[in-house]
């Protein structure tokens, strides 16, 4: 399975924008992106998926250059409880169940 | 629609003693997922049914995990015998066979924390 690369940790403050970005440069052509988020003590929550260019929903949005060789998911405002470990991970997509394999992720901690 | 649930949500065994974790999936999701989540690391793929079938458990310690899922839905995962790295959150995950443009990736429970001492 193709591998991620995101960094181990980040720091923000309330307010700001905060773009994480995941390296991926052995991308499968029907791999999709996905981000989960999780809080301690909690099992990991899906955020969003894509496949190219720009998608967007209420809770953040996903950048897919040209190549899909990285991504970046994109927190507009964040606040102290978007402090969590994100993770960044590649599948099949929407039509495909094949397991999703976590690296260590980005642990985000947003100050006051 | 209801979540993913687990339990116990927490255990403490002793080493070598044996311990299940049971996993109640979301109604018609087909795929059931259990996971390691070791303190500080990324959660890691077990097991992986699909209905009553096994698809993937290539990274399953056979010798002292196992884990079934009858009549594809409820699933109960179990060590015997445990040892002290095993102390980790085990998660289990569903996922519908097919969502169409509506998927929302995999539903994940709360998991059970386990301390081996």
């Amino acid at each position: 399975l193709a591998k991620t690369t995101q960094p181990i940790s980040m720091d923000s403050y309330e307010g700001q924008e905060v773009n994480i970005t995941c390296s991926h440069n052995n991308i499968a052509t029907n791999d999709y992106i996905t981000w989960y988020q999780q809080f301690p003590s909690q099992g990991p929550r899906f955020i969003i998926q894509g496949y190219k260019t720009k998608v967007t929903n209420e809770v953040a949005s996903l950048f897919i250059p040209a190549d899909r060789k990285s991504s970046t998911l994109s927190l507009p405002r964040v606040s102290l409880s978007d402090t969590a470990v994100y993770y960044c991970l590649l599948n099949g997509g929407p039509y495909n169940n094949n397991d999703m394999r976590f690296g260590a992720g980005t642990r985000l901690t947003v100050k006051p | 629609e209801a979540g993913v649930a687990q339990s116990p949500r927490y255990k403490i065994i002793e080493k070598r003693q044996s311990v299940a974790f049971w996993c109640n999936p979301i109604s018609g999701h087909a795929t059931l997922y259990w996971y390691q989540q070791i303190l500080g690391q990324g959660p890691k793929l077990l097991i992986q049914f699909q209905n009553n079938g096994v698809v993937d458990d290539s990274q399953l310690p056979k010798d002292r995990f196992s884990a079934e899922r009858l009549k594809g839905v409820d699933s109960t995962l179990k060590i015997q015998p445990a040892k002290l790295e095993d102390s980790a959150v085990y998660l289990c995950a569903s996922s519908p066979r097919r969502q169409g443009a509506r998927f929302g990736g995999y539903t994940f429970g709360s998991g059970t924390r386990l301390t081996v001492v």
